[in-house]
């Protein structure tokens, strides 16, 4: 089968850095990626990785380890922006997307 | 590049009415398109794969002859939902993916989303 876990929500402070975890199973893997969303709007793509070791771009960063089905996104220098829910999504068999529940990030003054 | 329209952003209607959402890239060809269904602070749930000049992918639990898909073309793909009821109502959004010959390490690029609302 196939189940994506991470976190329903977190809070941090602006400013501050955040790590948002998702744990995988899935039969077949092609990549993890990570999305954002804001509220009533459809996503966007952030980052993805299919070799394990760390991705950054700019205050964005995303690891991945295959062998511990575990992947995390880094929020640096976090933005008032940055509040929204962060999707963690597999590539597993016959191309398709599996979308994790998302994380509602929340950041404050 | 890589973006994604999709058409209406809002609908509300009757109950009994069918409803028509496109799904357009526009500037790229894609000859993938996946249709998702979310419900409020839900994850987007993977309705259909539409495939250019083939019958659509459902998933398991998506009525076939409900919610039809239409992708004659490499730009543009349509799902109509078909005497659509309250319990219809839901945030639906399509997607596409850049690159020929299914290379599955393209990001998916989503169009804005419909919400619809059924009366």
């Amino acid at each position: 089968g196939q189940n994506i876990d991470q976190p329903t929500e977190m809070t941090a402070t602006e400013g501050a850095i955040v790590q948002i975890n998702c744990t995988y199973q899935t039969s077949g893997f092609n990549g993890l990626f990570w999305y954002q969303q804001h509220a009533g709007e459809a996503p966007t793509f952030l980052s993805y990785n299919v070799l394990d070791g760390l991705e950054e771009k700019g205050r964005f960063s995303s690891f991945l380890s295959r062998s511990k089905g575990y992947s995390y996104l880094l929020l640096k220098e976090l933005q008032m922006k940055d509040s929204a829910s962060y999707l963690c999504a597999v590539t597993g068999g016959y191309n398709k997307l599996i979308f994790g529940a998302g994380t509602r990030l929340a950041v404050h003054p | 590049g890589a973006v994604v329209s999709q058409h209406p952003s809002r609908v509300i209607c009757k109950s009994g009415t069918s409803v028509k959402i496109e799904c357009r890239s526009l500037d790229f060809q894609a000859t993938t398109m996946f249709w998702y269904r979310q419900f409020p602070k839900q994850s987007l749930m993977l309705m259909a794969t539409s495939n250019e000049g083939s019958k659509a992918t459902y998933e398991q639990g998506v009525e076939k002859d409900k919610f039809l898909i239409n992708h004659a073309s490499l730009t543009l793909s349509t799902l109509t939902v078909t005497s659509a009821h309250p319990e219809d109502s839901s945030f639906y959004i399509c997607s596409a993916r850049t690159g020929l010959g299914g290379r599955v390490n393209q990001p998916q690029h989503f169009g804005d989303g419909t919400r619809l609302s059924i009366l």
